[in-house]
């Protein structure tokens, strides 16, 4: 158990309809990064959140957005969703900015649209 | 081009068997590098990181050829709990991290 935990762990969507994904941080991490991974593809690197701001973001377009909390606790929310957008949700946190080895990865929320 | 490329497998392997297999990267200023374990449809769990000079972890050893850029992992003695997807994993110097696609290791029986 890596103590990062999301919810919601599956959830089915219809197309257009938007979706907020959460995550909580491991304790004492302030840095929360999101990634999606379609299926039979690694994992892919949508945005990063420091201190409650975006950090670097990966090639998605504008209706990914995030949010991260004081508590450093964090949302991934979607509009206007695709089918493409079917996918495994991943949020990792670890202690500091930067210190990627030490990312810890919650199990995910598997998100299906049609 | 994919920032990283891994050839998918799958590799059957039986138990105690060696299995090796590589990735290649192509950003030329990546500074570290990985290897994740991934069960089925689960979080990837950090395996090992790759140091220039190479480095093992019991039955697993990583190298590293800034060269040619590419990185290998090898499983000597492989247990049937060694199968899994094992990602590439290259952090460059904006903190994100790019993951290959993955490798299929499955060892029989």
């Amino acid at each position: 158990e890596t103590g990062v935990t999301q919810s919601p762990t599956h959830l089915i969507k219809t197309r257009g309809q938007q979706v907020t994904l959460r995550c909580s941080s491991q304790s004492g991490h302030n840095t929360v990064s999101w990634y999606q991974q379609a299926l039979g593809q690694g994992p892919q690197f949508i945005f990063q959140y420091y201190r409650e701001e975006e950090n670097g973001r990966g090639n998605f377009p504008p209706r990914f957005s995030g949010l991260q909390f004081p508590n450093y606790s964090s949302e991934l929310n979607v509009n206007a969703l695709e089918l493409d957008d079917s996918a495994l949700y991943l949020c990792a946190s670890s202690l500091a900015q930067g210190e990627n080895e030490k990312l810890f990865f919650g199990s995910g929320t598997q998100l299906s649209v049609l | 081009r994919k920032e990283v490329e891994q050839d998918p497998g799958p590799f059957n392997v039986p138990e105690g068997a060696t299995v090796a297999f590589n990735c290649t990267y192509s950003n030329s200023a990546s500074q570290s590098f990985f290897w994740y374990r991934q069960d089925c449809r689960k979080e990837p769990k950090l395996l090992m990181s790759v140091y220039s000079s190479g480095n093992e972890d019991g039955r697993f050893t990583a190298q590293l050829n800034r060269a040619s850029q590419y990185i290998s992992l090898l499983i000597r003695d492989s247990k049937l709990s060694d199968s899994a997807t094992y990602l590439c994993v290259v952090n460059g110097d904006d903190y994100k991290l790019s993951f290959g696609a993955g490798t299929t290791v499955t060892v029989r029986a």
